[in-house]
């Protein structure tokens, strides 16, 4: 079955200061996409990252970038520099296989609070 | 700027009314989506439409009844609501195919009296 576990219920980080975001997954499937969602308290669910499963670099989005060890089957999420606009909730996610037919659901994690400290 | 747009942004109901949200997308996408979440969760998939037909039903109750009426509109429609139905509704869209990207929009949150 396929699962996404983010470990870190809660993390705080200091202004300026590297963070990184916890993210394994299990899937059987050779073909899938990762993702990364980042929700304010405002509550818009915003894409912040993607990584295929195929992808060899790993990918990055400006401050955004995303440590992919297939192996290890995990995929966290790396912010550089943080500002007090990245307290929130970051979920990660795993897309289904691209040749598995008309799926289109995600998995989600549960989700990890970051508080950007001043 | 998000260009997945819902309305309206907030929503008060009681149980024994009617009322639908809207959903509009102007990415050319051809998947549509309704999410459920509930404050703290990751959201729970409800609908998927894919090219204006419905495929992915999650079991969802009756008393929510999606609508596509073009590919760039999903609207949801509420009737006889529970207070447990509360929650904030998202929308979103995707291209054709299982990794592309959902874009989300803003959501609705609903209460139910």
């Amino acid at each position: 079955a396929q699962k996404i576990t983010q470990t870190q219920p809660g993390m705080f980080v200091q202004e300026k200061e590297a963070v990184t975001l916890d993210c394994t997954y299990d899937t059987s499937d050779q073909s899938y996409g990762l993702f990364w969602y980042k929700q304010p308290s405002s509550g818009e669910m915003i894409f912040l990252i993607y990584q295929g499963s195929y992808d060899e670099q790993n990918a990055t989005e400006g401050r955004y970038s995303l440590n992919f060890q297939k192996a290890r089957k995990s995929a966290n999420l790396v912010i550089s520099a943080s500002q007090l606009g990245d307290s929130a909730m970051y979920f990660c996610a795993m897309g289904g296989s691209a040749y598995a037919g008309n799926n289109r659901k995600l998995i989600w994690g549960l989700g990890t609070s970051l508080a950007v400290n001043p | 700027d998000t260009e997945v747009t819902q309305t309206p942004k907030h929503l008060v109901m009681g149980m024994t009314n009617k009322k639908s949200l809207k959903c509009e997308q102007h990415m050319g996408h051809r998947a549509m989506y309704w999410y459920k979440q509930k404050a703290k969760k990751p959201p729970e998939l409800m609908f998927v439409y894919s090219y204006e037909k419905l495929s992915i039903n999650e079991s969802v109750p009756s008393r929510f009844s999606p609508e596509c009426p073009n590919s760039s509109l999903l609207n949801l429609h509420l009737h006889a609501l529970q207070p447990e139905d509360s929650a904030l509704y998202l929308c979103a869209s995707s291209q054709e195919s299982g990794t592309d990207t959902q874009y989300f929009g803003p959501g609705t949150r609903l209460t139910v009296l």
